[in-house]
This record gives structure tokens, C-alpha cells and sequence, in this order.
């Protein structure tokens, strides 16, 4: 069946450093695509999504990178800091106009 | 601010004993969705409101139900909880289908 998967369950980055969070996702349908950060006992908040007509999308220290051609994302955070520890989700928009979330990526910043 | 509000944060019951978690919105959002979130593991959707009319995902348990009295509110009913039900539940909503959907801070639920 349709999927979205995270090919890392566990990233852990230097303080300063840039971070990249992959995920995989096998609906070359698919059109909408968001990454979600969720804290440790907090609900998941959005940080940033893309349309599969663009392939990349900026926002603040985070930028997401969409590969339609091999049916992956990815989330980049510059100058990583230990607020952004937590675990990244990625989600795509199902046939249904569900979210299909991926397993998740543990991001851990040590300073 | 506008937000999704849920309560409460923590919640203990017994095995077996009905439980009813609440969630509001302040977005005027037109859908609202329940989650059931377990340890190291992504949301998983149980259903979801689209205005009046509800949408229940097939692999939900019978054991779940849900209400929406109106727009502002929507409440998530376990009739008789197992230690199998004991997890986060997470309430979101979006503006409309195909729309991001925004997180409520979520209910920590314990079966005793």
C-alpha cells in the first residue's frame, strides 16, 4: 500500500550544524506534502509544507526539498539549535485528503 | 490567539470505565480530526469530522466514538477503555479537507 517512511530513526547534530531529515514516500500521486515537529508530551506542530509543483520551499532556518522524481522529502535546519531537538514527522496528503504520516526521526542536538 | 485546545492534558481511568476527552477550536476550522498517538509512533488516525458529518476510519475500534455539538467543539468517547487504549489522543483540525491540519497539545491517557 501507499506509504511515507523516514529512512533514520534517530539524527543527533552537533549545536551550529546543519540538520537534514529524509523521508521517502511511494504515491507518485501524492501533492501535498508537511513536516511536523513534536516535543516530548506536546502535539505535533507544523512547520512547513510543499505543493508538488515546487520543489523547494524556505522558511525560517528550515527549508524542505521535494524530489518527485525518486518520491523523496527532506527538511533542512540551519545552525541547528537545542530547541529544534525533538522528533520530525513528515505527512503527505492521501487520496482521501488524509494525512498519511511517516514513522518519524528522532533529531538530537547536543551542545 | 487561535488555537486547539484539549482537556484534559492527563487523564487516568480504570479498566472499563468510560472516559470522554474534550476538544475545542478557536480557528472556526470546518474539520476536526482524532488521533491515537502510542509510544515512538506517528498519530493514527481514528476519524474525523467534516462539519456535521462524521467519517470513521475503518480500522477503528467500536470501542471509540465521537461527537461534535458544534462547530467550536468535539468530543472523543471510550466506553470501556483497555490498557491497550492507554495513549496519546490528539485533536486537530484544518480549514477544510486538503488543508493543513493544526494540533492540539494532546491527552496523555492511562488505563489502570
Amino acid at each position: 500500500g501507499e506509504s511515507v517512511g523516514l529512512h533514520l530513526p534517530t539524527l543527533s547534530v552537533q549545536e551550529g550544524d546543519n540538520s537534514i531529515i529524509n523521508c521517502a514516500y511511494s504515491n507518485s500521486a501524492s501533492d501535498y506534502f508537511i513536516w511536523y515537529k513534536q516535543e516530548s508530551g506536546k502535539g505535533p506542530q507544523f512547520i512547513i509544507d510543499i505543493r508538488s509543483n515546487m520543489d523547494k520551499r524556505q522558511g525560517q532556518r528550515v527549508t524542505v526539498l521535494l524530489n518527485k522524481t525518486v518520491k523523496h522529502l527532506s527538511l533542512q535546519i540551519a545552525a541547528t539549535q537545542p530547541g529544534d531537538s525533538a522528533v520530525y514527522f513528515c505527512a503527505e496528503l492521501n487520496a482521501g485528503n488524509m494525512l498519511t504520516f511517516g514513522g518519524g526521526t528522532r533529531l538530537m542536538v547536543k551542545p | 490567539d487561535a488555537m486547539v485546545i484539549q482537556n484534559p492534558r492527563y487523564q487516568v481511568t480504570q479498566f472499563g470505565k468510560p472516559v470522554t476527552l474534550s476538544c475545542s477550536q478557536t480557528l472556526n476550522h470546518n474539520v476536526m480530526y482524532w488521533y491515537q498517538q502510542k509510544s515512538s509512533q506517528a498519530p493514527k488516525l481514528l476519524f474525523h469530522y467534516y462539519d456535521k458529518d462524521f467519517n470513521n476510519e475503518a480500522d477503528t475500534p467500536d470501542n471509540f466514538q465521537s461527537r461534535r455539538p458544534n462547530t467550536s467543539f468535539c468530543f472523543l468517547d471510550i466506553r470501556s477503555p483497555g490498557l491497550g487504549d492507554a495513549a496519546m489522543y490528539l485533536c486537530a483540525t484544518s480549514r477544510d479537507q486538503a488543508y493543513t491540519q493544526y494540533f492540539g497539545p494532546g491527552t496523555r491517557l492511562t488505563v489502570l
